[in-house]
């Protein structure tokens, strides 16, 4: 069955430096998304990607994060001057539209 | 903008109980999709079921069962004859159906956490 792969599973960072967080999705779907977990809360949307662009963003995607899909296969989020409150876990998911996304098994992001 | 209000913060009951989590949403779209996911403790997302607006016929899925009712807004998740690996949190989610802006994200409610004591 395919499935959306993301890595790291976990990783560390100290505050200020950069993070990229990586996401293969399904070779078929044309929507990405980002979403974003602090621990105990809700799943909440980050950025959605379609036709190579930014298709919709929420508030908390602002100058710090940035996506990329360099090479037609990977689509990343960056992070810049990590936060104490950016550690989270990080799901990076795809669909072909309005079929149900596929989730990646998320990356859990501790900033320190 | 789209809400998923799950008013059950945290669930216990005892193995073999059945269980019902409530999902209530708010949608101004006439055309949409509901969701379930189950998160266990290792953290992923595992999706159960979709359901679009236009389907209001209850779902079973051997222990699992979906009650969908438009009238008042609500995606209520049951499980019959509960078990220890139940134990995990539930997400309700929503997204409308037509988006001219390429983007499909998924509205969450807050999750109910379910523990199932053997």
């Amino acid at each position: 069955e395919p499935e959306v792969t993301q890595t790291p599973s976990h990783q560390v960072t100290q505050m200020g430096q950069e993070v990229i967080l990586r996401c293969v999705p399904i070779s078929n779907h044309l929507y990405f998304y980002w979403y974003r977990q602090i621990l105990g809360q809700k799943v909440e949307f980050l950025v959605s990607f379609y036709n190579n662009e930014i298709s919709e963003k929420s508030e908390i995607f602002d100058d710090q994060f940035s996506v990329e899909r360099p090479d037609g296969s990977n689509f990343t989020l960056k992070i810049r001057s990590t936060k104490l409150e950016d550690s989270a876990m990080y799901f990076c998911a795809s669909s072909e539209g309005t079929a149900s996304p596929f989730f990646g098994q998320g990356t859990r992001l501790t900033v320190v | 903008a789209q809400k998923v209000t799950q008013a059950q913060t945290e669930i216990s009951v005892v193995e073999k109980e059945d269980v019902t989590l409530d999902c209530v949403y708010e949608t101004r779209d006439t055309t949409y999709y509901l969701f379930w996911y189950k998160q266990p403790p290792s953290g992923e997302l595992v999706f159960l079921i979709r359901r679009n607006s236009f389907d209001e016929q209850n779902e079973i899925s051997g222990r699992y069962s979906w009650n969908f009712q438009k009238s008042t807004s609500s995606f209520n998740f049951t499980i019959t004859a509960s078990q220890v690996v139940d134990s995990a949190v539930y997400f309700c989610a929503l997204t409308i159906t037509y988006s001219g802006a390429g983007s499909y994200q998924l509205t969450f409610g807050k999750g109910t956490k379910l523990s199932v004591i053997p």
